[in-house]
């Protein structure tokens, strides 16, 4: 697509519940970012693939999360028993080559996630 | 540490005025700076970026952002503010040839456009 795609656009959980966030780069792009946004906590960095090598998962904020990015494409950001602090809306980027080099990020339009 | 301070979390102006919206960073090496624009619902849309070239940068819908070592900023300008400006926008900051490939964003400023 011409775009970062992420789905599903907004999800409503229980608290508990195991959620999957898909995010489709854009096709080529070597790089994806996975950030959270919520209030009181502007966006927060969580996970960065980089080609094949190993992810950064530095921004993890616990164990219940989890991300994988299959065939250096699609990834799957997935938190285990939801928390309500969990609820936010959660941004995926990709990029053509890495950030340090002065790439640009291209941002999806976010998954909303509410957890009751 | 790389950080971004955005000052004013909140920016009011009139349709017509010049819109101003700081961004100071601290690093020790001058890095990749960012502007994003969020408008409500949506993702961040790139306005301009700063990697060596020219320090005066241009953008998309008329904004354009002025880095100044000296005095560690970056702050967006429009000459003349419109009504579909309102939004919140993010100065993001890259380290230059940096272990840590990731975007550290600014808190945000939130600007309102009055008629």
């Amino acid at each position: 697509g011409a775009g970062v795609s992420q789905s599903p656009s907004n999800k409503v959980t229980e608290k508990g519940k195991d959620v999957e966030l898909r995010c489709d780069p854009i096709s080529g792009h070597t790089a994806l970012y996975w950030y959270r946004q919520s209030l009181g906590q502007g966006l927060e960095f969580l996970i960065y693939f980089q080609g094949n090598s190993a992810p950064d998962k530095s921004g993890l904020p616990s164990d219940r999360f989890s991300a994988e990015r299959t065939g250096g494409s699609v990834s799957t950001l997935t938190i285990q028993r939801t928390q309500q602090e969990d609820s936010a809306v959660y941004l995926c980027a990709s990029s053509l080559y890495a950030l340090e080099v002065g790439a640009e990020a291209f941002f999806g339009q976010g998954t909303r996630l509410t957890v009751v | 540490a790389q950080s971004v301070t955005q000052l004013g979390s909140h920016v009011s102006v009139s349709e017509g005025a010049l819109v101003l919206l700081r961004c100071n960073y601290s690093s020790s090496v001058p890095p990749y700076l960012f502007w994003y624009v969020q408008y409500p619902n949506q993702g961040l849309q790139l306005l301009l970026k700063y990697t060596s070239a020219a320090t005066l940068v241009k953008g998309i819908n008329g904004f354009e952002a002025e880095f100044k070592k000296s005095e560690t900023s970056f702050h967006l300008t429009k000459p003349s503010a419109h009504m579909s400006d309102a939004a919140e926008y993010f100065c993001a900051v890259s380290e230059r040839g940096g272990a840590t490939n990731k975007l550290i964003f600014g808190t945000g400023t939130l600007l309102a456009v009055q008629p």
